[in-house]
């Protein structure tokens, strides 16, 4: 199975600064990274994903970058904002027997301070 | 909202006790998976579904059971409550990847914030 490390657990920034949350994956055979954001009470909601033949993905404030020969990826917030604060997690999905099986990282609690 | 709903949201059940959670989606999907959440441990994987009477275990499958007997439903079984299972359980849906599907993503339910007494 796979096996996803999250790092750091809590990042706590100033408004406007960037925030970057890395992960690291032991499956080579992993090929699609979700990220996802949680925010208190709430479900997890799909922020930003990233398949295994792209190195990068941009979507506004928010970035994708993924290292395949180190197996790791990170996300990227510039201009944090408020209401960027929650928990985020990153996710490495491996297939097994036909399925395919998402493993989660522990999350990364996000304080933006105003 | 997004397909997928699960139920109920909330329940207070004793030890000792089955219980059976349910997860509904409207979107046709192959894919379906019951997650719990706990402080410090993030999303862990029970039991995931790839199609109708096909299941398998997660990495936390002791304890529980699911069935998935129609396309649309995925259930969970806690089939003697203990208070070690007291936590949210998420459900999740997801298309196939197939070659070419730009993202498939996981969608997730509301959860079901569950408290074994």
């Amino acid at each position: 199975g796979e096996n996803v490390e999250q790092h750091p657990s809590t990042l706590s920034v100033q408004e406007g600064d960037s925030a970057v949350i890395k992960c690291t994956y032991s499956d080579s055979a992993s090929n699609y990274f979700p990220w996802y954001k949680q925010e208190l009470g709430k479900r997890p909601q799909l922020i930003i994903d990233i398949r295994s033949n792209v190195g990068e993905k941009k979507d506004q404030r928010i970035a994708v970058t993924l290292n395949k020969t180190a197996k790791h990826f990170s996300l990227h917030i510039t201009e944090t904002q408020p209401e960027d604060s929650a928990v985020y997690f990153c996710a490495a999905t491996y297939s097994s027997g036909g399925s395919y099986i998402p493993t989660f990282g522990r999350g990364t609690s996000l304080i933006v301070h105003p | 909202d997004a397909g997928i709903t699960q139920s109920p949201r909330h329940k207070v059940t004793e030890t000792g006790t089955p219980v059976t959670l349910r997860c509904h989606q409207t979107e046709n999907h192959r894919y379906m998976y019951w997650y719990r959440q706990d402080p410090g441990h993030g999303l862990r994987l029970i039991h995931y579904s790839y199609g109708v009477k096909d299941t398998d275990k997660g990495e936390v499958s002791d304890g529980y059971s699911v069935s998935r007997s129609k396309t649309e439903d995925f259930l969970l079984t806690l089939e003697s409550a203990t208070s070690s299972q007291t936590s949210v359980y998420f459900c999740a849906i997801s298309a196939s990847p197939q070659k070419g599907n730009p993202n498939y993503g996981y969608t997730f339910g509301s959860g079901t914030r569950l408290t074994v007494v």
